[in-house]
């Protein structure tokens, strides 16, 4: 399958301080990326959809000043959590979507994020 | 009502018996469904992706669909303690690709040795 990666896949930071997550297809070029954050035990909850070349969606309470995406290119898309506090503690996942494979979203590995 | 159910188990089975995973949905406009495994602390693996109704079969895996009724399995024949997951269903009405994927709250799925 398709291959997507995310660095770092773990970080821990201090409150406050600003976060960026990179989500890479690796072999695969990617016009749509997306953004889930999942809680423990629980499903995947989309937060955007990032295209590349233009501003991401998000979803309804999702605060965009909060998490910044840019989409710069078509194999790399980022999450920047700003002034992170610890109830942004979660784990974040990307996914791209493959045209030509299987028409469908393969998703990253995930970043645990632990803000402190 | 939410658009789509999935019982989320858990679900312990002994190993190499079968497994029947299920979902319902509610939106008749759903024409693309898929399975995903998810070990703990990973990111979703696509495991089936079916277009409409009918069987695909991928190695010890079935997926099913049956529009009519709205509802989607997944079997997994000989079952082994690497199935040990939580299984996500996701679905879709269209294979363009900014359409978001609904999802299931996922059945986390035990093999016992």
């Amino acid at each position: 399958g398709a291959v997507v990666s995310q660095h770092p896949s773990r970080v821990i930071c201090k409150s406050g301080t600003s976060v960026k997550i990179e989500c890479r297809s690796l072999d695969f070029q990617a016009t749509t990326m997306f953004w889930y954050r999942q809680f423990p035990k629980k499903s995947l909850m989309l937060m955007a959809t990032s295209n590349e070349g233009s501003k991401a969606t998000y979803e309804q309470g999702v605060e965009k000043d909060k998490f910044l995406i840019n989409h710069a290119s078509l194999t790399l898309s980022t999450l920047t959590v700003t002034s992170a506090h610890p109830e942004d503690s979660s784990f974040y996942i990307c996914s791209a979507w493959d045209r030509g494979r299987g028409r469908t979203q393969y998703f990253g590995p995930g970043t645990r994020l632990l803000v402190l | 009502q939410k658009e789509v159910e999935q019982d989320p188990g858990p679900l312990s089975v002994p190993e190499g018996a079968i497994v029947s995973l299920n979902c319902t949905y509610s939106n008749s406009a759903f024409q693309y469904f898929m399975w995903y495994r998810q070990y703990s602390r990973k990111g979703p693996e696509l495991l089936m992706y079916t277009y409409s109704s009918g069987n695909k079969e991928d190695g010890r895996f079935t997926a099913q669909v049956d529009k009519s009724s709205k509802y989607i399995s997944l079997f997994i024949r000989d079952s082994q303690p690497s199935d040990s997951a939580t299984y996500l269903c996701a679905m879709s009405a269209s294979n363009f690709g900014n359409e978001k994927l609904t999802f299931g709250t996922g059945t986390r799925l035990t093999i016992i040795p």
